[in-house]
């Protein structure tokens, strides 16, 4: 079954709006989650590296004002998405570290989240 | 630079076999790991090598030459299902996952 939940699995809203999305990990806790962008036929692209406690870890480029992270507890990531314009419409892919070892999956994903901003 | 490469689309046929080839460039080596993405879902983890040569899980087998930096995922009896694409991902030295752009596998029957 699924380790990590993530919700909602598709947003359609109006431009302006903010969006949050949540990450789960159910098994496990996850001191470190990770969130991806993946726009139609490209790969993933890493946006941010969520850590427990402190604050996200951001890649080139992405904004940490637009994109604000939150990994309040060792199960639980959010990524909000504010003031969403028809740009940021993507499909959003959180993963989380499985601390159990390193040996088979480094990272467990979420399923996604669609976004669509008219 | 960190750097993997992978070809941006392949062709099979049904019932036949495809071999995608992996070549990187990191900053330090954990492991390398093929996954699977349908359109429109997350990827899924297919293998892992960290040792150099060939690991098999069915019909998927993955091989590694680190002094190379190269790999391949080999997929044996195609089947239309595979049709995805296939992510290469390098974990360096600081445990982050590099990954590759990914190589659409399109099956035909």
């Amino acid at each position: 079954g699924a380790v990590v939940s993530q919700h909602p699995s598709w947003v359609i809203c109006k431009s302006g709006t903010s969006v949050k999305i949540e990450c789960r990990s159910l098994d496990f806790q996850a001191t470190t989650m990770f969130w991806y962008r993946q726009f139609p036929k490209q790969s993933l692209m890493l946006m941010a590296t969520s850590n427990e406690g402190s604050k996200a870890t951001y890649e080139q480029g992405v904004e940490k004002d637009k994109f604000l992270i939150n990994h309040a507890s060792l199960t639980l990531s959010t990524l909000t998405v504010t003031s969403a314009h028809p740009e940021d419409s993507s499909f959003y892919i959180c993963s989380a570290r499985d601390p159990r070892g390193l040996g088979n999956q480094p990272q467990h994903f979420g399923d996604g989240t669609r976004l669509s901003i008219l | 630079g960190q750097n993997i490469d992978q070809p941006t689309e392949m062709t099979a046929t049904e019932g036949a076999i495809v071999q995608i080839n992996c070549t990187y460039q990191t900053s330090g080596f954990n492991g390398l790991f093929w996954y699977q993405q349908h359109a429109g879902e997350a990827p899924t983890f297919l293998s892992y090598n960290v040792l150099d040569g060939l690991e098999e899980k069915g019909r998927f087998s993955s091989f590694l030459s680190r002094s190379k930096g190269y790999s391949y995922l080999l997929l044996k009896e195609l089947q239309m299902k595979d049709s995805a694409s296939y992510l290469c991902a390098v974990m360096d030295s600081n445990y982050q996952l590099i990954w590759g752009a990914g190589t659409k596998l399109i099956i035909k029957p």
